[in-house]
């Protein structure tokens, strides 16, 4: 069965220090991977994915994420933290297998606090 | 353009009473989700529908009911609330596409059951 962890419940930062939220991942097949944040009080937005190719992939709001097949990992990163993306961050999993269902596995979730 | 739409967006509720959310999307979607959110746990989907008329359990569909008797709508049902089921709901739309996996969510329906 696919699942996704995120080790972290909480990350802090100061503003203009790079950050990075950590996700790894299990499924039996190709995975497609992706970040999604919420913002207080709102639903959750997509940030970025992983289908295939380059394994980095850049997204909303200067996000980029990693994807390391051996490690099982898809990390999200930014190179310069800013206190308005200060936000709890879900990263998810689908497995890569045909048809049109687009269900996905998300872990549970974690906070990033980024600090003045 | 509104997006995803939920109705109500807080309700509080006794228990054994029922009650219905509403989701609305006009992006002619053909996937629709619902999602609860409990600390800690992360979002775990509740149903789904693939299209009109159809309906499929998620992984924790016990207590709910769902229907989707037009593209655009889909609800949730309570028959019979129970405080395990305080939570915030959120739905969630998509496209057909196998490929995107990227899903549209309302700003979420905070469900109190005393």
């Amino acid at each position: 069965a696919q699942s996704v962890a995120q080790p972290e419940d909480q990350v802090n930062v100061a503003e203009g220090n790079p950050l990075t939220v950590k996700c790894t991942y299990s499924v039996s097949g190709n995975p497609y991977l992706f970040w999604y944040v919420q913002y207080p009080n709102r639903g959750l937005q997509f940030l970025l994915k992983y289908i295939t190719g380059d394994n980095l992939v850049k997204g909303s709001y200067g996000f980029e994420a990693e994807f390391n097949k051996s490690q099982t990992s898809f990390h999200l990163k930014k190179p310069s933290a800013l206190v308005s993306d200060s936000a709890l961050y879900f990263c998810a999993v689908r497995e890569g297998i045909s048809g049109g269902y687009n269900k996905l596995i998300f872990g549970a979730g974690t906070r990033l606090a980024v600090h003045p | 353009n509104a997006g995803v739409t939920q109705t109500p967006k807080f309700r509080v509720l006794k228990t054994g009473q029922s009650m219905t959310l509403l989701c609305a999307q006009d992006m002619n979607h053909e996937y629709m989700y619902w999602y609860r959110q409990d600390p800690g746990m992360g979002l775990r989907l509740i149903h789904y529908s693939v299209g009109e008329g159809t309906t499929a359990k998620g992984e924790v569909p016990d207590g709910y009911n769902v229907s989707r008797l037009k593209k655009q709508n889909f609800l949730l049902g309570l028959e019979s609330a129970a405080p395990s089921q305080t939570s915030v709901y959120f739905c969630a739309s998509s496209y057909i596409s196998s490929n995107t996996g990227e899903l549209f969510f309302g700003e979420g329906s905070r469900l109190t059951v005393l």
